[in-house]
């Protein structure tokens, strides 16, 4: 079974640039969720879909970032423009429905910003 | 104060030897407990999961969680230079309102 699929793997930018990560969760997972996670530190929540429906995007950066997941399968998250501060690494999450301490990582997507 | 804290390590064991990883907590709502396991330039790999108190064993590796003390362990017996990676401890209510994780501890098993 393939597990969750990011892109692209690495990515440098100039700050005020846009830039765009995709994720493909596992199949049958309803629930998505997108990390930031700095050097030395545990992932944080950006926001958590259940369907379409983004159920939980308390954490994310209205003003400069914003997320989609069209027809419930695949998701992008954009930042635009992009700053320095966002150098980080974006992790996109699965997991059944109601089983949120069952998540499965993808490998993660290292965003540079110059 | 954070929620979670684990201490960063690194933590440094010859290979064959009993590694304890270690998280303390401060939300008494915690109900489900993971260890994660991250190498370099890896996304976290999930190694298991308890619900309330008790112990789980999983092969060579063991998850304790002691909720009146708000304390819980991953243990590593015979350990391999293939453990070395930073393990992440993450928790969650019975609501799963959000995943918090810790800042994760670095092991490095020498051969």
């Amino acid at each position: 079974e393939a597990g969750v699929v990011q892109s692209p793997r690495y990515k440098i930018i100039e700050k005020k640039q846009p830039v765009a990560f995709w994720c493909n969760p596992i199949s049958g997972h309803n629930t998505l969720y997108w990390y930031l996670q700095n050097l030395g530190q545990g992932p944080e929540l950006l926001i958590r879909y259940e369907n379409e429906e983004a159920v939980d995007d308390s954490q994310l950066p209205k003003d400069r970032f914003s997320a989609e997941r069209l027809k419930g399968v695949d998701s992008t998250l954009k930042i635009q423009p992009a700053e320095l501060g966002d150098s980080a690494v974006y992790l996109c999450a699965s997991s059944v429905s109601g089983s949120s301490y069952e998540q499965y990582f993808g490998p993660g997507t290292r965003l540079t910003v110059t | 104060q954070k929620e979670v804290e684990q201490d960063p390590g690194p933590l440094s064991v010859p290979e064959g030897a009993i590694v304890s990883l270690n998280c303390t907590y401060s939300n008494s709502a915690f109900q489900y407990f993971m260890w994660y396991r991250q190498y370099s330039r890896k996304g976290p790999e999930l190694l298991m999961y308890t619900y309330s108190s008790g112990n789980k064993e999983d092969g060579r590796f063991t998850a304790q969680v002691d909720k009146s003390s708000k304390y819980i362990s991953l243990f590593i017996r015979d350990s391999q230079p293939s453990d070395s990676a930073t393990y992440l401890c993450a928790m969650t209510d019975t609501g799963f309102q959000k995943l918090v994780f810790g800042t994760g501890t670095r092991l490095l098993v020498s051969p």
